[in-house]
């Protein structure tokens, strides 16, 4: 158990809707990371966020965001669905140091229908 | 651009086999390298690294070699076991950008047969 938790495990969702994904990071970690990983993609990071702020971003899309609430607990947002956005969504956390390891969590399978 | 390079997979080995999983990188600065593994069902775990040049990162039988001249960082096992079978992943991270983002490869699925 890395002790990051990820919820919902699964989501099933039809095309145009929008979800909330969230993330609990290892007490003590103030950096958080969304990953996607699909077949076809590989595993691409979207965004970091350290304590609260925007630390860096990836291949995010527009109509994604994400925030980290003063707990440091992170919530993905992914709007307007597209078939193409079915994928496993990690979240990952770290204490931040440069370097440092990463704790993943186990996921979040989206399905858009 | 920073990205990394990985052998496709999948590998298929029997017990007690020589693993290599080839990994070469390309990085504006000096990077961090890291192996990754993903068991079924579960999310990526840290399974070594190495910060520098020539530096040898070593866990649970595994290691891989910081190559800065070929830049490489392949990972290797003497002897594998079936509890080894996963989705292996090398990455970089760049420190100096001031983020601890990973650059991930594709990810190589590695299955031993007893």
């Amino acid at each position: 158990d890395s002790g990051v938790t990820q919820t919902p495990k699964h989501l099933i969702t039809a095309t145009g809707q929008r979800v909330t994904l969230r993330c609990s990071p290892r007490s003590g970690d103030l950096s958080v990371y969304w990953y996607q990983q699909s077949l076809d993609q590989g595993l691409q990071f979207l965004i970091q966020y350290y304590n609260g702020e925007e630390r860096a971003k990836g291949n995010i899309l527009e109509r994604f965001s994400a925030q980290q609430f003063p707990d440091l607990h992170s919530e993905l947002n992914l709007s307007s669905l597209e078939l193409g956005d079915s994928a496993l969504y990690f979240c990952a956390s770290s204490v931040g140091d440069p370097g440092g390891k990463l704790f993943f969590g186990s996921g979040t399978q989206l399905s858009v229908l | 651009g920073n990205s990394v390079t990985q052998m496709e997979g999948p590998v298929t080995l029997s017990e007690e086999a020589f693993l290599t999983i080839n990994c070469t990188y390309t990085a504006t600065g000096y990077p961090s390298l890291f192996w990754y593994v993903q068991y079924p069902g579960e999310g990526l775990q840290l399974l070594l690294k190495a910060t520098k040049a020539d530096d040898k990162g070593s866990n649970k039988g595994f290691e891989a070699t910081y190559r800065k001249e070929t830049t490489s960082f392949h990972l290797e096992k003497g002897s594998v076991q079936v509890s080894d079978s996963a989705v292996y992943f090398c990455a970089l991270s760049l420190l100096q950008t001031g983020a601890n983002n990973l650059f991930f490869g594709t990810g190589t699925r590695l299955t031993v047969i007893p």
